[in-house]
């Protein structure tokens, strides 16, 4: 089946720096990937689409310039967290579905801490 | 896009079969319904989804209202694998966005 591999599954970062997730698709094509945030007991938030070769499209009250995203490749995405503080800290998690059809595969999240 | 209302909770015994009931009165012609589960620090898992018609596979049955105005996802024998956060969305064409409702904490006791 599909697979979606989603890297670093933990990451801890000093306040103010950057940190980039990847996500990526291992055995298919996925022009449209999506970027959720999800805090302790809450229900999953999406944050934004990410187009491939195009620009990202942000959901309302999503800061772009915060969360940096690149969609270069078919099978890439990449989440950029840039000056983080201890309120970004969260379980961020990726999906992507086949640009052939079929389900939405999801990474199995990267959680983030910044101290 | 649509809203999907879900119970907060259910509990099961093992082996037993879960029903687990979605209304979305709000659904259009063109969605078809999601079904994800959530294990503990894990992404989202595919289980089912259908249009209009019921739908089965190796995990679980979509049992879709005739009116589409609800649905319900049937886990035949429940086991302690099976206990996750389930959740019913609507979705439209290809490419198209997922949003998350609050979902059913299902408790699967032994």
């Amino acid at each position: 089946g599909a697979v979606v591999s989603q890297h670093p599954s933990r990451v801890i970062c000093k306040s103010g720096t950057s940190v980039k997730i990847e996500c990526r698709s291992l055995d298919f094509q996925a022009t449209t990937m999506f970027w959720y945030r999800q805090f302790p007991k809450q229900s999953l938030m999406l944050m934004a689409t990410s187009n491939e070769g195009s620009k990202a499209t942000y959901e309302q009250g999503v800061e772009k310039d915060k969360f940096l995203i690149n969609h270069a490749s078919l099978t890439l995405s990449t989440l950029t967290v840039t000056s983080a503080h201890p309120e970004d800290s969260s379980f961020y998690i990726c999906s992507a579905r086949d640009a052939a059809g079929g389900g939405y595969t999801f990474g199995s999240g990267t959680r983030l801490t910044v101290v | 896009d649509a809203k999907t209302t879900q119970p907060n909770s259910m509990e099961s015994n093992e082996e037993e079969p879960v029903h687990l009931p979605c209304n979305h009165s709000t659904i259009s012609g063109t969605d078809y319904i999601h079904w994800y589960r959530q294990l503990p620090s894990q992404g989202p898992e595919y289980v089912i989804h259908g249009l209009t018609s019921n739908v089965n596979n190796r995990m679980a049955s979509l049992a879709i209202a005739e009116d589409r105005k609800s649905s319900t996802l049937i886990l035949h024998r429940a086991t302690l694998r099976d206990a996750a956060v389930y959740y019913c969305i609507l979705g439209r064409s290809a490419g198209n966005k997922l949003t998350f409702g609050g979902g059913t904490r299902v408790l699967v006791k032994p």
